[in-house]
């Protein structure tokens, strides 16, 4: 079946911009979850959903990060005021449910010039 | 301190010789996973094998498994018969009770190269 998908692939966007990341999980996964990946580094947990609801945002580094998944399936990773800093691969996973193993998508590679 | 610990930042093998990948932990929990990611080129983090803290017998998965040591807290990642396109970063990872049982925690990576 189709895998966890992500849209765009690529981005690239200006400092100062807002930009918005999609993900969509595997069907009948009801865990999201979204990291960060910087260069050389490994991935970096952001914040999780357990069905349409955040359990855990603790990972968002600051409030310009925002995420949603208002109907418990496609998920919408929010920056607002884009920085430098920001530039990254951001990863999308899912999971059947509690304690199931995560299925990471190909990630979006966001540029912020 | 660093909850998942990988010292080789790089590392090159002989085509269909064996290889093993370092992982060492750090939790306070006793019920804990361990996980290994394959993440080629092309980015996509790949599943290749899960370790249960209960877990009595070292998890397999065709030529890949887990050396799991939890007295010392180590998880090495085995591959055996080493093919060109096993080329690609791995990463240790962990799964702890106190996340809430979802939040996993990943290691830095290690570069692993097959030479023909």
């Amino acid at each position: 079946g189709a895998g966890v998908s992500q849209t765009p692939s690529n981005k690239v966007t200006e400092k100062g911009k807002y930009v918005e990341l999609r993900c969509d999980p595997i069907s009948g996964h009801t865990a999201l979850y979204w990291y960060r990946q910087s260069l050389g580094q490994g991935p970096e947990f952001l914040i999780y959903f357990q069905g349409t609801g955040a359990a855990d945002d603790s990972g968002l580094p600051n409030d310009r990060f925002f995420a949603v998944r208002p109907e418990g399936s496609v998920s919408t990773l929010k920056i607002q005021r884009t920085e430098r800093g920001d530039s990254a691969v951001y990863l999308c996973a899912s999971s059947l449910g509690l304690g199931s193993e995560q299925y990471f998508g190909p990630g979006t590679r966001l540029t912020v010039t | 301190a660093q909850k998942i610990t990988q010292t080789q930042p790089g590392m090159f093998v002989q085509e269909k010789e064996a290889v093993t990948l370092d992982c060492t932990y750090d939790t306070s929990d006793q019920s804990y996973g361990l996980f290994w990611y394959k993440q080629p080129s092309s980015g996509e983090m790949i599943f290749l094998i899960y370790q249960g803290s209960y877990d009595e017998q070292n998890a397999t998965e065709g030529r890949y498994s887990l050396n799991f040591q939890k007295a010392r807290k180590s998880a090495n990642l085995v591959i055996s018969a080493s093919q060109l396109g096993d080329s690609a970063m791995y990463f240790c990872a962990m799964r702890e009770r106190t996340g809430g049982y979802q939040k996993v925690t990943f290691g830095t990576g290690t570069k692993l190269q097959v030479i023909p």
